[in-house]
């Protein structure tokens, strides 16, 4: 079945330290997005890549870091500098400008 | 940046009932998407209508779209309790897809 992954659903950080968020997909998407969710809030956009080795620094950048090097992989770096990391992460992909998003089901980050 | 902004911000109705939200935004579109999120899971896409449509239906599902008003609404009928979600629109924008705050359904028994 074609889809879209992210692991782990749960990841929890020490203070200080970055950690990578995994987003996979199987779709033939070119375009991925990350956004962060935090409780009752929308989605607001991180990073997205329209193709392999191009990204685009979203709303929220400041913080994050990503890596495009496949087409079906899309990972989230969560760095030190990020003061604030506790949300929900989404991902999600596209098949072309103005089609809907398929989205992975989250990964819920929690700092310790 | 938000481009659209749903209403109301919470709902709660009784199981039967039909559930209107509303979406507001601010630029021309080419399209508007809607999209359930039940709790702590992925958005999960609902319908898309087009810039020269004004309304579409999917099952229990009505959205309407009024281009003059910058406004589409999003009608579920005979609701269940598996409609209780939080539900967002959605529009492209240049090369980003844009989500507003969404609007929390609670269906009650």
């Amino acid at each position: 079945d074609g889809g879209i992954t992210q692991s782990p659903k749960y990841l929890f950080r020490k203070e200080g330290q970055n950690v990578t968020l995994s987003c996979e997909q199987n779709l033939n998407h070119d375009a991925m997005y990350w956004y962060r969710q935090d409780p009752g809030q929308g989605l607001r956009l991180i990073y997205y890549s329209q193709i392999v080795n191009d990204f685009q620094k979203g709303d929220i950048a400041e913080g994050y870091s990503v890596s495009r090097e496949k087409k079906e992989s899309f990972p989230l770096t969560v760095t030190s500098a990020q003061k604030n990391p506790t949300a929900f992460y989404l991902c999600a992909s596209i098949q072309g400008w103005g089609t809907e998003a398929f989205f992975g089901q989250g990964t819920r980050l929690t700092v310790v | 940046s938000q481009q659209g902004e749903e209403d109301p911000q919470a709902l709660s109705i009784q199981e039967g009932e039909n559930a209107t939200m509303n979406c507001s935004y601010k630029t021309s579109i080419n399209n508007l998407q809607w999209y359930r999120q039940n709790s702590g899971r992925g958005l999960v896409h609902l319908i898309l209508i087009r810039s020269n449509e004004r309304e579409k239906h999917s099952g229990r599902l009505r959205v309407t779209l009024d281009t003059s008003k910058k406004s589409s609404s999003l009608l579920i009928t005979a609701s269940r309790a598996a409609d209780t979600a939080s539900y967002f629109c959605a529009t492209p924008r240049d090369d980003k897809i844009i989500f507003g705050k969404g609007t929390r359904l609670h269906i009650l028994p």
